[in-house]
């Protein structure tokens, strides 16, 4: 257990439809970031928050929202969902021992229908 | 641009024998490096890390990798593998100042009993 936590475990939606994504990082850890893996790109780094502000980007779609709350959760929102957004949205988070290792969460599979 | 190949998509092994996982890396400047196992159903979870000084770092499970800055590389060893090692293992990298994890495509071990 990594000590980062991520719900909901799975989720099934259609076209068109609007999702929310939320992760809880370790405690103690400042940054989280955004992962999506499927099959035909691999896994990608999404986008960045530290202590509240988006930090870096990656390749996230302008239909894809993310932000971290006070309590350093963080949500991704995703809109307008396509069959191709189908896949795993991992969250991972790091800063405790500053170091630039990530610590990943069990994810989020996501299907579109 | 930033890249991290991993040359074998999967790989198959009897208990016993030794493994060794390639990971080629291009990056301009300081480069950071990780080995990441993915257990069937589990999140990622780090197997070791490279920041600097010695090139030989040892991880958890008995795991190592060699940093090779003249060949751009950064290989997974293990002498001999087990059964429960049967999982798909990611190279990834951050650039200086950044991180952003680059991944590798990822390549599936299967061990044989």
């Amino acid at each position: 257990d990594s000590g980062v936590t991520q719900t909901p475990k799975h989720l099934i939606t259609a076209t068109g439809q609007r999702v929310t994504l939320r992760c809880s990082p370790r405690s103690g850890d400042l940054s989280v970031y955004w992962y999506q893996q499927s099959l035909d790109q691999g896994l990608q780094f999404l986008i960045q928050y530290y202590n509240g502000e988006e930090r870096a980007k990656g390749n996230i779609l302008e239909r894809f929202s993310a932000q971290q709350f006070p309590d350093l959760h963080s949500e991704l929102n995703l809109s307008s969902l396509e069959l191709g957004d189908s896949a795993l949205y991992f969250c991972a988070s790091s800063g405790r021992t500053g170091g630039y290792e990530q610590y990943f969460g069990p994810g989020t599979r996501l299907t579109v229908t | 641009a930033q890249s991290v190949s991993q040359h074998n998509h999967h790989v198959i092994l009897s208990e016993a024998a030794s493994l060794e996982l390639g990971c080629n890396y291009s990056y301009g400047g300081t480069v950071n490096l990780f080995w990441y196992v993915q257990y069937p159903g589990q999140h990622l979870q780090l197997l070791l890390k490279y920041f600097s000084g010695d090139p030989l770092v040892k991880g958890i499970k008995g795991f190592e990798a060699e940093f090779i800055k003249s060949k751009f590389s950064f290989n997974l060893r293990k002498p001999s593998v087990q059964w429960s090692d049967t999982a798909e293992y990611f190279c990834a990298g951050t650039g200086a100042g950044s991180y952003q994890l680059t991944f590798g495509k990822g390549t599936k071990l299967s061990v044989i009993p």
